[in-house]
């Protein structure tokens, strides 16, 4: 069974770039078949899903985040990783990373604070 | 943008009711659903998938039913564990997007 792990700073300051990284146990992401997700869930509020990415290195974004997003995989690590630019308070969140959707299952979540 | 309307936004019920939540989409999207349940300081979990599939090791007491544009998930017996936020979530047309949340509480 798959598992998934976000690691990441938990501090970013406004106007900086948050970064995390979701490494992925118990399958491997070049095999194929399956998309990698970032999605976020604001304190207290609904899930956002921020984007995904196939093992090819094709990506979707959530159009209201795309301009400030990127999401890039690592198959030698078997990792996939989440840049946010230009980030304010309205990006404090936990950020989950998950197989389809989360369909295929969920990371544990991280929450990424925007403060100075 | 397919948008997903989801309600009620909050449900308090007895044990042993029957809950019933609705998502409606604003496009068709076949039968691309899938409804989770989440606990708090947890990640969502897997429910219902393709709109009426119960995923393996979910009680018999969830159900998913629906598609094109109106999708509905019951529980057929409210049962205490059952206390939880449930979203419903499209998968189509390289996107995904989360209902606002039903919360789920006991009377």
């Amino acid at each position: 069974q798959v598992q998934l792990q976000e690691s990441g700073p938990g501090l970013v300051k406004p106007s900086q770039t948050l970064s995390l990284t979701c490494t992925v146990s118990g399958g491997s992401i070049s095999s194929g078949g399956y998309y990698w997700s970032w999605i976020r869930q604001h304190p207290g509020k609904g899930l956002e899903w921020i984007g995904y990415i196939y093992y090819s290195g094709s990506t979707y974004y959530n159009p209201s985040l795309k301009s400030r997003v990127t999401i890039s995989v690592d198959t030698s690590k078997n990792q996939f990783s989440l840049k946010l630019s230009s980030v304010t308070a309205a990006d404090t969140a936990v950020y989950y990373c998950a197989r389809d959707g989360g369909a295929g299952g969920w990371g544990q979540g991280t929450l990424v604070t925007v403060s100075s | 943008d397919i948008q997903m309307t989801q309600s009620p936004s909050s449900l308090s019920a007895s044990v042993g009711d029957r809950v019933t939540i609705t998502c409606q989409a604003s496009q068709d999207i076949s039968n691309y659903l899938n409804w989770y349940q989440q606990k708090p300081g947890k990640a969502p979990k897997l429910l219902i998938y393709d709109a009426s599939n119960l995923e393996t090791g979910v009680p018999s007491r969830f159900s998913g039913s629906g598609s094109g544009t109106d999708f509905t998930f019951t529980i057929s017996s409210l049962q205490p564990e059952d206390i939880a936020t449930y979203y419903c979530q499209q998968y189509d047309n390289h996107s995904y997007t989360f209902g606002q949340g039903t919360k789920l509480e006991i009377k």
